[in-house]
């Protein structure tokens, strides 16, 4: 069974940095086509994709956040991690991660599992 | 200001069909495949459609997709009152080489 769960903060101080940390099971990151993204979806607003890693290190970044975003992944703890820097309260939201599985699928890049999502609330 | 354009709301009486439009361009619906999502407050959004028209195991024949030039399509049929939701389009970008989602669309079962 494959699953996804989101750890990090529930409050953050602006300008602080987050952390939030993925961590799965039921597949590897190791095999070619194997992608982990996160989304986030602020309160009452849409989803909006923030960045995914690729089996093969390959980082992408959503354009207008990049400079402030970083992930990484530990393959031998099942683990993705994004930071994202100098936070303000319109990062308010809640925090997906999810698999992509682009071995399976086509070029579109597909999230076919996706975790609960943790909230965080940026606020001093 | 969401790169794929969807309606904000659709709504349709119990057993009709909806369909929900998502409207994109060339470097990004005209040449990846799409995908749609059901969201439920406070739940993980879910995969109901990936490579246009494809569905998950699981996911009811009710659900169909398609897909013409650069935009694609979402159809439900027999709607049935538990299918109000929240529902996102998806993709990937090749010139920004970022994924892509819809604003979403609120699915109102009368």
């Amino acid at each position: 069974q494959v699953t996804l769960r989101e750890s990090g903060p529930a409050l953050v101080k602006p300008t602080q940095t987050l952390t939030l940390t993925c961590t799965f099971s039921g597949f590897s990151l190791r095999p070619s086509g194997m992608c982990v993204g996160w989304i986030r979806q602020p309160p009452g607003k849409a989803l909006e994709w923030l960045a995914r890693i690729d089996w093969d290190d390959d980082k992408f970044y959503n354009t207008s956040l990049k400079p402030r975003l970083t992930i990484a992944k530990d393959t031998s703890k099942n683990q993705v991690v994004l930071t994202m820097t100098n936070v303000d309260s319109v990062d308010t939201a809640t925090y997906y991660c999810a698999r992509a599985d682009m071995g399976s699928y086509g070029s579109g890049s597909p999230f076919d599992i996706w975790g609960q999502g943790t909230m965080v609330t940026v606020s001093s | 200001q969401s790169v794929l354009t969807q309606p904000p709301s659709v709504s349709a009486a119990p057993g009709q069909k909806v369909t929900i439009s998502c409207s994109g361009s060339s470097s990004n619906i005209g040449n990846n495949f799409v995908s749609w999502y059901q969201h439920f407050p406070g739940a993980a959004p879910k995969l109901l459609i990936y490579d246009n028209y494809k569905r998950p195991s699981g996911i009811p024949d009710r659900f169909s997709g398609s897909k013409s030039g650069t935009s694609a399509t979402l159809g439900i049929t027999g709607l049935l009152t538990g299918d109000e939701a929240d529902y996102y389009c998806g993709t990937w970008d090749s010139r920004l080489n970022v994924v892509v989602f819809g604003g979403g669309t609120k699915l109102t079962v009368l």
